[in-house]
């Protein structure tokens, strides 16, 4: 059990919808990651909040935006996606950034129509 | 970039026999994750190693990480049914972590 809950774990959207996607960490860590994993690829950080505050933001398009309004939960706002956008989108948690072990999600697995 | 690069992709193997996945990179990283991911699920950490040379042992999973902390191997002996499942290796720095490109393992009954 690795204590990481993510809401919905499947999601199909049109290209005009908006939508967001939830996680939540029940394990008291102060870091917290959305990772993107699409087939043949290797996994793709995204974003990095470290004690509430974004420490990384790898080149992510604008129609990503993520939230992180306590230490243990952590949103990705979705709007105006493209077919290509469709992955697994996992969340992670850990006590300290990088160096510590992650804890990841079941992931939401996303269709974009 | 620092890139890890896994081999092989994809493994299929029978049930009792043994093998070694690869994690392969040309940056030294100062520690080194196997994670294994079940199809729905997330990844899950299995061993961390952080010395060069180190060797951990799982039951019937043996971790190696390169003497030059560039490498690493995993080896399975004996592979069950329930060892099935996509295998990632992670680097990380001093302020970055970077996944490899997975093995994909399939032992058949």
């Amino acid at each position: 059990e690795t204590g990481v809950t993510q809401t919905p774990r499947h999601l199909v959207m049109g290209m005009t919808n908006k939508k967001s996607l939830k996680c939540e960490q029940h394990l008291g860590h102060n870091a917290m990651y959305w990772y993107k994993q699409s087939a043949k690829k290797p996994l793709e950080l995204m974003f990095v909040y470290n004690f509430k505050e974004q420490t990384e933001n790898n080149s992510v398009p604008s129609r990503f935006s993520p939230e992180c309004p306590n230490s243990s939960h952590l949103f990705l706002h979705l709007h105006t996606l493209q077919p290509e956008d469709s992955a697994l989108y996992l969340c992670a948690s850990s006590q300290l950034t990088y160096q510590e072990t992650q804890y990841f999600g079941p992931g939401t697995r996303l269709l974009v129509l | 970039t620092q890139l890890l690069e896994q081999s092989p992709q994809f493994l299929s193997i029978q049930e009792g026999e043994n093998l070694t996945v690869y994690c392969n990179s040309s940056s030294v990283f100062s520690s080194l994750q196997w994670y294994r991911q079940e199809p729905g699920e997330g990844p899950v950490l299995l061993v961390t190693v952080v010395t060069g040379g180190e060797v951990k042992k799982l039951k019937r999973l043996t971790f190696q990480f390169g003497d030059a902390r560039k490498d690493s191997s995993l080896h399975i002996t004996a592979a069950q049914t329930g060892d099935t499942g996509l295998y990632l290796c992670a680097g990380t720095g001093a302020n970055n972590l970077f996944f490899g490109t997975g093995t994909r393992l399939t032992v058949i009954p």
